[in-house]
């Protein structure tokens, strides 16, 4: 079974600008959540999605916003980028059908803003 | 408001001796705990989970043991090897069909050979 992918891996912006990550889940798990790492602050939890729709929100402001599709796929976006907005952005998929509640994560997608 | 504490930024052990990584909560209401390690452009990676009716859970070299009274939970690693030198996360939850898990910051494991 393949893993949790995420697209793109490293991407550099500028402030103002905006980005789209992408993350295809684990076939069949239908939970994505979306995490931002950055030195310090270890795993900040920005936003669940289930069956197309939003569970669960952190507490990121307005300009974090994502979305799932159909397919259980998912994407985040980040308007109006601001130097802080640098981070790894960890998407993971969960199959509601394990007991162990397991996240399983992408690699990451390496945002930097200049 | 940090709900979730790992105090030790960093750890270094000798190999073969044991690793011990803590984890603090102020949430009464979490319910479920994980571990996860973190390699250098990876993501991280499920180690070893614990629900609040249980006070420890083993499997092979990692103990998880829980102390609901204190709020806190602490991961062992016996023996501890080259390859256990991570980033190891904990993280909680209110368990209820719903994935939001609150990690701490991490801790960084050096175990030196």
């Amino acid at each position: 079974k393949a893993g949790v992918t995420q697209t793109p891996r490293y991407l550099i912006k500028t402030r103002g600008q905006q980005v789209t990550l992408s993350c295809s889940p684990i076939s069949g798990h239908r939970s994505v959540s979306w995490y931002q790492q950055t030195p310090g602050q270890g795993l900040q939890f920005l936003f669940e999605y289930f069956s197309e729709t939003q569970r669960n929100k952190g507490n990121f402001p307005g300009r974090f916003s994502g979305r799932q599709f159909s397919n259980s796929r998912s994407e985040m976006n980040v308007s109006t980028l601001e130097l802080g907005d640098s981070a790894l952005y960890l998407c993971a998929s969960s199959d509601e059908g394990m007991n162990t509640g397991e996240l399983f994560f992408g690699e990451g997608s390496r945002l930097t803003v200049l | 408001d940090q709900q979730v504490k790992q105090n030790s930024p960093s750890l270094s052990v000798q190999e073969g001796r044991i690793s011990i990584l803590n984890c603090d909560y102020t949430n009464s209401m979490f319910d479920y705990f994980l571990w996860y390690k973190k390699y250098p452009a990876e993501g991280p990676t499920f180690l070893i989970s614990i629900s609040s009716i249980k006070d420890k859970n083993e499997d092979g070299r990692f103990t998880v043991f829980l102390n609901k009274s204190a709020k806190h939970l602490s991961l062992h690693i016996v023996p501890s090897q080259p390859g256990d030198s991570a980033v190891y996360f904990c993280a909680a939850s209110v368990m209820g069909g719903t994935y939001k898990y609150i990690f701490g910051t991490g801790t960084r494991l050096k175990v030196l050979a």
